[in-house]
Parts: C-alpha cells; sequence; structure tokens
C-alpha cells in the first residue's frame, strides 16, 4: 500500500543551522515526490518536486529509491522558514498521497 | 490570474445534517482533487475529478460524495454529517492530469456540533 511518512510531528531550529526535515515513502511503482509547504494563514503552495531536481529557498530534496526516502535539507535556516511542511506522493494513477506534516520552528 | 477559490470559507452544522461545499478552479484547470485536512491524519484524499468525471477516489465512505461541472466547477457533498467530520476541506486543481502542479485553495471549514 501506498504510504508517506514523516516520522517528527514538530521540529524546532536555530536560525543559521542546518534544518533536515525526514520523508520515508512505501510504493511499488515509480514515484513522483514533492515537498509542499504551508506558512502561517497562508494556501498550501508547492515547494519543489523531485523530478526538477530544482533549489527552492535554499532547499534541496534528493530521492533516495534505495531507502525509499525523500528527505527535506537546508544548510541554513533562516526565521521565513517556519512552516508546515508536507510531503507527497503522487502515484502512477495521479493520486496524491501525503504525509502527516512537520511543522518547523526556526528561533531567532 | 485567480487563484483556487472555495466557498464558503467557515460552515457550522449539526450532526445529521447534509452539507455542500464549491471550488472553483483555477481558469483554464481542468482537474479537480478533494481533500481533508485534520490535526491527526493530515492531508486524506478524497477524490479527483477531471473534465466531469471522477477518475480517481480515496478510501472515504459513500456520504462523500462529489461532482464536476463543465466549466471545471466543482462541488462537495457531505450527507448525514457526523462530529468525526469536522476538518478542512481543501480543493486543488491542475492544469491537466498528473505532472503538472497542483494548486489549493484556502479551504472550508466545516465544524460539526
Amino acid at each position: 500500500a501506498q504510504r508517506v511518512t514523516q516520522p517528527e510531528k514538530l521540529l524546532s531550529v536555530f536560525k543559521g543551522a542546518p534544518v533536515e526535515l525526514k520523508c520515508n515513502y512505501s510504493y511499488s511503482g515509480s514515484p513522483e515526490l514533492f515537498w509542499y509547504v504551508q506558512y502561517s494563514r497562508q494556501r498550501l503552495q508547492l515547494l519543489l518536486r523531485h523530478i526538477s531536481r530544482e533549489s527552492i529557498k535554499g532547499f534541496t530534496a534528493d530521492l533516495n529509491k534505495g531507502e525509499t526516502s525523500f528527505h527535506l535539507k537546508k544548510p541554513f535556516a533562516q526565521e521565513e522558514d517556519s512552516a508546515m511542511y508536507y510531503c507527497a506522493l503522487e502515484s502512477t494513477g495521479n493520486q496524491f498521497y501525503f504525509g502527516t506534516g512537520t511543522s518547523l520552528t526556526v528561533i531567532p | 490570474k485567480a487563484g483556487v477559490t472555495q466557498t464558503p470559507r467557515y460552515l457550522i452544522k449539526t450532526r445529521g445534517q447534509q452539507v455542500t461545499l464549491s471550488c472553483s478552479p483555477i481558469s483554464g484547470h481542468r482537474s479537480v482533487s478533494w481533500y481533508q485536512q485534520t490535526p491527526g491524519q493530515g492531508l486524506q484524499f478524497l477524490f479527483e475529478y477531471f473534465s466531469e468525471t471522477q477518475r480517481n477516489k480515496g478510501n472515504f465512505p459513500g456520504r462523500f460524495s462529489g461532482r464536476q461541472f463543465s466549466n471545471s466547477r466543482s462541488e462537495m457533498n457531505v450527507s448525514t454529517l457526523e462530529l468525526g467530520d469536522s476538518a478542512l476541506y481543501l480543493c486543488a486543481s491542475r492544469q491537466a492530469q498528473g505532472k503538472t502542479e497542483a494548486f489549493f485553495g484556502q479551504g472550508t471549514r466545516l465544524t460539526v456540533v
């Protein structure tokens, strides 16, 4: 069965420190993986997707098929990174499966 | 370009009632998906419509239904409301099925009392 797991509900880091938000998935096919972000009082929006292999707002994520992981990383956290982050998987049937989310707080 | 619009923003209903939520996608987007967001379960997929046809359905009871109109606007209906249906219901639209970015609305907050 398809599943996306984000083991950390809450994560706090100091400004300037590295941050890693974990995401593991289970899926029998070739998944499309995404990170979505929700800033306070804003709507959910796409942060990045693994197929584009880009860095957005300093964040990167590498798909590790061996470990079935898609962790989100940033070398130096900023206060404006404080938000709710969701990892999501899109199946070949175009259905999205979201993790339960990680609330990131960057401490000044 | 206007974003995804969901109405109403807030709703309070009593148990046993039914409710209809509306979603207007971004102009030109033909795919509309619905999600239920709760603190404990996160975002759970309800269903997806594309060109007026339901293409995918999540694991929700038959009390949850939806439809899409020829202008791509979509409605979601929940009948015989239960307390556990209290949640934020999100709608997302995409230009086409798959491999395109999904844009989310701000959601409808449903409270069942």
